[in-house]
């Protein structure tokens, strides 16, 4: 069966560092992958998609950035946090099937 | 543009009482999916069901069922007799159709539904 970890659960960074989240699949091949963001509140905003290694599509504008350096390997970062980035990113893969499935999610708070 | 609207923000029940959570989607495309997740304390969002815009059968799973009306843009998911188990966030998505489902997993969510089942 598949699987998709996420990791870390929690973060706390300062204004101004760098983010790395990282997302992984397992039990399948070649899936498209996802970074989702839920703010507060709010449902989930489709930030990033990727249907291959090196494959990367922007949803929206925004101080993030997305890679994926292997095929089941997807990396969501930033340069420089900013307060706004604060929320619950979730990853999630599919293959062909219309339906996502989702990691557990990484709370970003950002002070 | 796709556009899902949960107009319901929190609903509060007792325990098995029966709920019903409202879905209505706007999109100009023909071929169409449309899911419900559930969003549990933990923050996962668990995969519930997914409907096809051809396929407007009623769809029952134990206490939980689906109605899909395509004339009324809705697609309302039911509880009966809600269990505290059932108190999470839940979310209806959309996603349309692209040749070679490249689109498989982008989806637009709705605002989400928070769901409290008192004992």
């Amino acid at each position: 069966s598949q699987t998709i970890h996420q990791w870390p659960a929690t973060l706390v960074q300062p204004v101004g560092s760098p983010l790395s989240l990282e997302c992984t699949v397992e039990g399948t091949s070649n899936p498209n992958l996802y970074w989702y963001r839920q703010a507060a509140g709010r449902g989930l905003q489709l930030l990033f998609y990727s249907v291959g290694i090196g494959q990367i599509s922007s949803e929206v504008p925004q101080n993030l950035s997305a890679s994926r350096p292997q095929d089941r390997q997807f990396i969501l970062s930033s340069k420089k946090l900013l307060l706004s980035d604060s929320g619950f990113y979730l990853c999630a893969w599919s293959r062909g099937r219309p339906e996502a499935f989702f990691g557990q999610g990484t709370r970003l708070t950002v002070v | 543009a796709q556009k899902v609207t949960q107009a319901q923000t929190e609903i509060s029940v007792v325990e098995k009482e029966d709920v019903t959570l409202d879905c209505v989607y706007e999109t100009r495309d023909t071929t169409y999916y449309l899911f419900w997740y559930k969003q549990p304390p933990s923050g996962e969002l668990v995969f519930l069901i997914r409907r096809n815009s051809f396929d407007e059968q009623n769809e029952i799973s134990g206490r939980y069922s689906w109605n899909f009306q395509k004339s009324t843009s809705s697609f309302n998911f039911t509880i009966t007799a809600s269990q505290v188990v059932d108190s999470a966030v839940y979310f209806c998505a959309l996603s349309v159709f692209y040749a070679g489902g490249t689109s498989y997993g982008k989806l637009t969510f709705g605002q989400g539904t928070i769901l409290t089942v008192h004992p």
